[in-house]
């Protein structure tokens, strides 16, 4: 079945870049996304990338795609504290009929 | 405000009870997704509607229904309530058809006692 997986937590300074890793299991995926959760809210979506992209850039977001590896990161540069939230990973799996398969979540905590 | 709107914020409820949970979508998105989250199973896709129909289903425990409505609002229905069922419920709306993801709601979350 489908499978998406992350780090649990991670913890960066104010000023530095983070970088949150996926992993994901069907090749099949057309679309990737990074969602952000922050305490108390929902979802709210970050970015995604087109399955035929290797990388897509907007603004400090930055999403890389290898495909043949179905690994994919998220690089905040400059990263704020205002960052801090849950990370998701999600694919648009066709064995799940397109609906959104989504990871556990990165904690991304950053220290001032 | 991300335009999905979802009722009530938070309900606390005792084992055994039945209650349903609101979502209105986004002006135009025709579909609608179910989502529970808790903290060892992360998010689980429960069902999705697109114009009033059931489109697909995924992790729904069969004490769970939904529907939506002609005005595309929809309604999750939680019956036989047990504690294991206390979660972050989310809705999420979408153009079917779009790679651009859900717009998700705020959430509503469920404490059973």
């Amino acid at each position: 079945g489908e499978d998406v997986e992350q780090s649990l937590f991670l913890s960066v300074r104010e000023g530095d870049s983070s970088v949150i890793n996926c992993t994901y299991t069907d090749s099949s995926s057309t679309y990737l996304y990074w969602y952000k959760q922050e305490p108390g809210a929902g979802l709210q979506l970050l970015t995604y990338i087109f399955s035929n992209m290797d990388m897509k850039q907007d603004q400090r977001l930055t999403v890389l795609l290898n495909k043949k590896d179905k690994h994919l990161s998220l690089r905040i540069a400059d990263t704020q504290t205002g960052d801090s939230a849950i990370y998701f990973c999600a694919e648009n799996a066709k064995g799940s009929q397109g609906n959104l398969i989504f990871g556990k979540g990165t904690k991304l905590s950053v220290k001032p | 405000d991300s335009g999905v709107t979802q009722t009530p914020k938070h309900l606390i409820t005792a084992t055994g009870q039945r209650v349903t949970l609101r979502c209105s979508p986004r002006s135009g998105d025709l579909s609608v997704y179910w989502y529970q989250q808790s903290l060892d199973q992360g998010l689980q896709f429960l069902i999705q509607y697109y114009n009033g129909e059931e489109r697909a289903k995924g992790n729904i425990l069969e004490r769970f229904s939904a529907q939506q409505f002609p005005d595309l609002h929809s309604e999750l229905n939680l019956s036989s309530l047990e504690l294991g069922d206390s979660a972050l419920y989310f809705c999420a709306s979408s153009v079917v058809g779009q790679g651009g993801g859900y717009t998700f709601g705020s959430g509503t979350r469920l404490t059973v006692v």
